[in-house]
């Protein structure tokens, strides 16, 4: 079983849509759980993170941490065709050497089409 | 300045070369990493240098040999490369403080191994 685990999609949606994009994982020694979206020939970027368990929004994007099922979504309001793109979770331990190395899902290609 | 730069942006080489890719940035961070990304898969971690030390190396082939000549610069040296390490190299960076430290990535380098 992989530690992290994505449906890699394709995702296609109309614009205007609400996305839900998710991910599991095994190891609860998690902490810190990242979204990053990443355009086609460019470097990933990151969207959001949180700590530990709940909720954080910005803008049309929320996301939700739920520790008790090792359980992470993305949430993408009224989606736009520029949200096209693939979006990768990351997770990572607490502390700052172990940190550095972030455990990945395979990514979920989303196309939102006009 | 909010920005890792990488050069070249295309790198085509045959397997006896020998060539270098590049990263910069000028935010001041003191963890910079290398990764490699193939097609439809999330980016793998290579190197991480803190503090201009190398901290992190993820067995990686003699290949690859990284150096970081200061906090700003980080280059990749490439020889007697193998097809299958045609991928995307990408250079990230991040501060060293606190437990939590965004990695923000550069475009990357497309490197094809002929």
């Amino acid at each position: 079983q992989k530690e992290v685990e994505q449906d890699p999609g394709p995702l296609s949606v109309p614009e205007g849509a609400i996305v839900s994009l998710n991910c599991t994982y095994s190891n609860s020694a998690f902490q810190y759980f990242m979204w990053y979206r990443q355009y086609s020939r460019k470097g990933p970027e990151l969207l959001m993170y949180t700590y530990s368990s709940g909720n954080k929004e910005d803008g049309r994007f929320t996301a939700q941490v739920d520790k008790s099922s090792k359980y992470i979504s993305l949430f993408i309001r009224d989606s736009q065709p520029s949200d096209s793109a693939t979006y990768l979770c990351a997770m990572s331990l607490y502390n700052a050497g172990n940190n550095r190395k972030l455990i990945w899902g395979l990514g979920t290609s989303l196309a939102v089409n006009p | 300045d909010t920005e890792v730069t990488q050069t070249p942006k295309h790198l085509v080489m045959g397997m006896t070369n020998k060539k270098s890719l590049k990263c910069e940035q000028h935010m001041g961070h003191r963890a910079m990493y290398w990764y490699k990304q193939k097609a439809k898969k999330p980016p793998e971690l290579m190197f991480v240098y803190s503090y201009e030390k190398l901290s992190i190396n993820e067995s990686v082939p003699s290949r690859f040999s990284p150096e970081c000549p200061n906090s700003s610069l980080l280059n990749l040296h490439l020889h007697a490369l193998q097809p299958e390490d045609s991928a995307l190299y990408l250079c990230a960076s991040s501060q060293e403080r606190g437990s939590y430290n965004e990695q923000f990535f550069g475009p990357g380098t497309r490197l094809t191994v002929l």
